[in-house]
């Protein structure tokens, strides 16, 4: 089993639409938590970063972590076509971002 | 973007060849990785580096080979190719420091082995 696991998608929405996507780990000792965004051909950007658990806000993106349920989110709001993209979780037990594991991303494409 | 470049972008070779991909940074970053990416398995780290001829091994590491003689370069070799190792291969760098050390990837290579 995976230590990373995340909704495979693909995700299909029209513009305006309230994206949610998920992550789930069993690694307790994960305590960083990223969400990459991958243009198709493109190298992954790092979107949000989290420490341990709460919620963090950056314009129409918000990132939850749950920690006792071992559950991470990205919510999009208003989406754009421009933010269709392949999203990737990743997180880690330490600063060292080298060290992260990642899930498999999910495809969203936001449909004008 | 941040200033990584890595070469070649494409490459098609056939088992057995030999082939070295390079990445080349302009942010005199300490920290540099390699990974490689596939369909169900995500990014997967293969080697990194924390300075001048100080590399360790990732995740998936058997069959390739690294070696980074300057700050700004971090080369993958692949010994002798197989069709397993066909990807897509990303570079990446980070400082760090601060809360966290954010890695900046490069635009990666796609590699083909027949």
């Amino acid at each position: 089993q995976k230590e990373v696991e995340q909704d495979p998608g693909p995700l299909s929405v029209p513009e305006g639409a309230i994206v949610s996507l998920n992550c789930t780990y069993s690694n307790s000792a994960f305590q960083y938590f990223m969400w990459y965004r991958q243009y198709s051909r493109k190298g992954p950007e790092l979107l949000m970063y989290t420490y341990s658990s709460g919620n963090k806000e950056d314009g129409r993106f918000t990132a939850q972590v749950d920690k006792s349920s071992k559950y991470i989110s990205l919510f999009i709001r208003d989406s754009q076509p421009s933010d269709s993209a392949t999203y990737l979780c990743a997180m880690s037990a330490n600063t060292n971002a080298g060290k992260s594991t990642f899930g498999d991303g999910t495809t969203l494409t936001v449909k004008p | 973007d941040a200033g990584i470049t890595q070469s070649p972008r494409h490459k098609v070779t056939e088992t057995g060849t030999p082939v070295t991909l390079r990445c080349h940074q302009t942010e005199n970053h300490r920290y540099m990785y390699w990974y490689r990416q596939d369909p169900g398995h995500g990014l997967r780290l293969i080697h990194y580096s924390y300075g001048v001829k100080d590399t360790d091994k990732g995740e998936v590491s058997d069959g390739y080979s690294v070696s980074r003689s300057k700050t700004e370069d971090f080369l993958l070799t692949l010994e002798s190719a197989t069709s397993s190792q066909t990807s897509v291969y990303f570079c990446a760098i980070s400082e760090p420091g601060g809360s966290t050390d954010t890695q900046y990837f490069g635009p990666g290579t796609r590699l083909t082995v027949l």
